[in-house]
Parts: structure tokens; C-alpha cells; sequence
């Protein structure tokens, strides 16, 4: 596509609750990052793929996240058992590796209630 | 991964040069310097990249000393639509490992 995609836009869940977020990156694009950012607040890193490589993982706050990356192309973030402190927009972007920059999606905002 | 300090906000009036340092001690040989600004309810937006010198596009110019140990986003001429974040970063071209960003520098622009 033209840019990177997020959906939805808007999520408002019960705590305990599991949740899915997907990301769609610009097509060709080889890396793709997940950052959380709260209010207010910086971006956090939270996970990065490349191609085929193992993702860089460093960065997810507990093991009730994950992310996984269906060939080489969507990603799907899941959080289980959503706690109120999960919640934040989470951002998206790609990149093609030797060109500038990253492109961001306009993220998905994450409410636990 | 090389961190970043950036002042917390900045304040300036429509018309005016801004001028915003980030601070990289620690910068690698093979890391660049990206700029990005965010507006809010939405994801960042590549500005600029350099590597060393000067660097000008349509939307701004990018100053990096010699020691590369720090760099200066140079807004011309601002007006109200530049109140944003801007966000330095340091990292390797193409992104070989995730990247860190830090709080940003909240620009702020009155008339």
C-alpha cells in the first residue's frame, strides 16, 4: 500500500481481556517495528522484524505480549490479559533497509477499562 | 544503541528560525542522525537524516559538527502548523537494531 496501515484506529477493552493489533507496512518493506507510546510520553521500542530473521523482542514489557510477522508481511501484536497500565497508542512503522527513514502508521489507540 | 537528550520544549513566534540540539555523546561510526516531528494523534514523520556537515531539504536544514557528537534541526521561518514534537534519533541506516526514541523536544509556536 501507500503507507503503513493500522487497525483498528480505536480499541476499548475489558481488563483481562486479550487483544489484536494488526500493522500492514509499505510493500517491500523489510523491517518492521512496534512501539507503545503513552500519554504524553515517548515511544518505546517493543519488538523489531527483519525478513526472516529471529524479531528483536528486547524490548516487549511482559510475557503477555507477543507479535508475530505472517510472511514477511502483516504483523498481528497481541496482549493478553490486558491491565489498564497496557494502555497507550501503539505505533507501527516500516522501513526498506538503505533507504531514509521509517514510515509510521497512525497507530492504534489501545483503551483497557 | 546511542541515547539522545533533547531540551523537553521549546518556545517561539511565527516567523522565526528554531533551532533544536540534540545531544549524542555516544554516537557509532556507521549510526546516522533522523529527525522526525509528531503531531498529535498521529505517528512520527521522517523529517531529515544526516550523517556529517549539512544536510537541507524543503522542510528543514540539519547541522553536524565535526565529532559528530551532537546535531541541530534548523527550522526557517516557522509558523503555527511547526508546533509539534521533534524527535532526534540515532541509529544505524535501515534500522539493524530497534530503534530508541527519547521524549522529544515540544515545540511550541504562538503568533
Amino acid at each position: 500500500g501507500a503507507g503503513v496501515s493500522q487497525s483498528p484506529s480505536n480499541k476499548v477493552t475489558e481488563k483481562g481481556k486479550d487483544v489484536e493489533l494488526r500493522c500492514d507496512p509499505i510493500s517491500g518493506h523489510t523491517a518492521l517495528y512496534w512501539y507503545r507510546q503513552s500519554l504524553g510520553q515517548g515511544l518505546e521500542f517493543l519488538i523489531y522484524f527483519q525478513g526472516n530473521s529471529a524479531p528483536d523482542k528486547s524490548g516487549l514489557p511482559s510475557d503477555r505480549f507477543s507479535a508475530e510477522r505472517t510472511g514477511g508481511s502483516v504483523s498481528t501484536l497481541t496482549i493478553q490479559r490486558t491491565q489498564q497500565e497496557d494502555s497507550a497508542v501503539y505505533l507501527c512503522a516500516s522501513s526498506d533497509p538503505g533507504l531514509y527513514g521509517y514510515t509510521f502508521g497512525s497507530g492504534t489507540r489501545l483503551t483497557v477499562v | 544503541l546511542a541515547k539522545t537528550t533533547q531540551p523537553i520544549s521549546m518556545d517561539s513566534y511565527e516567523g522565526q528560525e528554531v533551532n533544536i540540539t540534540c545531544s549524542h555523546n555516544n554516537i557509532a561510526t556507521n549510526d546516522y542522525i533522523t529527525w522526525y516531528q509528531q503531531f498529535p494523534s498521529q505517528g512520527p514523520r521522517f523529517i531529515i537524516q544526516g550523517y556529517k556537515t549539512k544536510v537541507t531539504n524543503e522542510v528543514a536544514s540539519l547541522f553536524i559538527p565535526a565529532d559528530r557528537k551532537s546535531s541541530t534541526l534548523s527550522l526557517p521561518r516557522v509558523s503555527l502548523s511547526d508546533t509539534a514534537v521533534y524527535y532526534c534519533l540515532v541509529a544505524p541506516r535501515g534500522g539493524a537494531d530497534g530503534l530508541t526514541f527519547g521524549k522529544g523536544t515540544h515545540l511550541i509556536i504562538q503568533p
